[in-house]
C-alpha cells in the first residue's frame, strides 16, 4: 500500500502570494494532520482533520487554512506569503482521532516551501 | 502544560562509539504516548517507537535501545556501536490522550554526526 503523499515536492513563492499545498492520505485512513517544520526546529502542529471537519489548530495566524474531501485528502493554503513561512510542511495520516483509541499518525515526505 | 526537551543540540561520535539521545516531558494527561523518530536529509520522519504512559519497560530493538522513566519524566534513546548511517537529525514527540486530537509535540532535535 502507499504512505502518504504530498505535493509538489518543491515550491518556490514570492511574499504576498497564496500557495496549496496537497497531502493524500494512506487508504483507510480518515484522519490528516499538519505540520510546519521550520529549519533547524522540530514541526510545529498546525491543524488536523478528521472526516472533513477540523478537529485542532495550532498557534497559526488565520493566513493559514485547510480543508478535506470527501476521499479524505486534503489542502493547506497560506495567504500572503511572508518570509517566515519558508519551511518543510508535513501532512501525516492516522485511521481516526476517537479520543478512546490511540491511532498512530503516519507522515509523509513534506513540501518544502521556500518564500523570497 | 505540554512540552519536550531535548537539551543535546548536536552530538558527534566516532564510529562504533554508543551515544544517548536525551528527551524530557511535560504533561498533565495521566494517558499520554512518547516517540522517537529520525529525519535523515531527504525530511521524510522515519518512525523509530513508540512507548504508552503506563507500560515503563524498557525497549532494545537492535542497536537502538529506549529507557523511558516516568519518575524523571525522561525518554531516552540509545545507539550501540553507532554507524555512519545513523547520522541524522532525531526527534522525540509526545501525543495526550485527552488533547482530543492526539496532535503530536515535537522537541527541536538532536543531530547526531556519526564519523568513520
Amino acid at each position: 500500500d502507499a504512505g502518504v503523499t504530498q505535493s509538489p515536492t518543491h515550491l518556490i513563492k514570492t511574499r504576498g502570494q497564496q500557495v496549496t499545498l496537497r497531502c493524500s492520505p494512506i487508504s483507510g485512513h480518515k484522519s490528516v494532520s499538519w505540520y510546519q517544520q521550520v529549519l533547524g526546529q522540530g514541526p510545529q502542529f498546525i491543524f488536523q482533520y478528521y472526516e472533513k471537519e477540523e478537529r485542532g489548530r495550532g498557534n497559526f495566524p488565520d493566513r493559514f487554512s485547510a480543508r478535506q474531501f470527501p476521499n479524505y485528502s486534503s489542502e493547506l493554503n497560506v495567504n500572503a506569503l511572508l518570509l517566515g513561512d519558508s519551511a518543510l510542511y508535513l501532512c501525516a495520516s492516522s485511521l481516526s482521532n476517537r479520543r478512546a483509541t490511540y491511532n498512530e499518525q503516519f507522515f509523509g515526505p513534506g513540501t518544502r516551501l521556500t518564500v523570497l | 502544560a505540554q512540552k519536550v526537551t531535548q537539551a543535546q543540540t548536536e552530538i558527534s561520535v566516532v564510529e562504533k562509539e554508543d551515544v544517548t539521545l536525551d528527551c524530557v516531558y511535560e504533561t498533565r494527561d495521566t494517558t499520554y504516548y512518547l516517540f522517537w523518530y529520525k529525519q535523515p536529509p531527504s525530511g521524510e520522519l522515519v518512525f523509530l517507537i513508540r512507548r504508552n504512559s503506563f507500560d515503563e519497560q524498557n525497549e532494545i530493538s537492535g542497536r537502538y535501545s529506549w529507557n523511558f522513566q516516568k519518575s524523571t519524566s525522561s525518554f531516552n534513546f540509545t545507539i550501540t556501536a553507532s554507524q555512519v548511517v545513523d547520522s541524522a537529525v532525531y526527534f522525540c514527540a509526545l501525543s495526550e490522550a485527552n488533547s482530543g486530537t492526539y496532535k503530536y509535540i515535537f522537541g527541536t532535535g538532536t543531530r547526531l554526526k556519526v564519523l568513520a
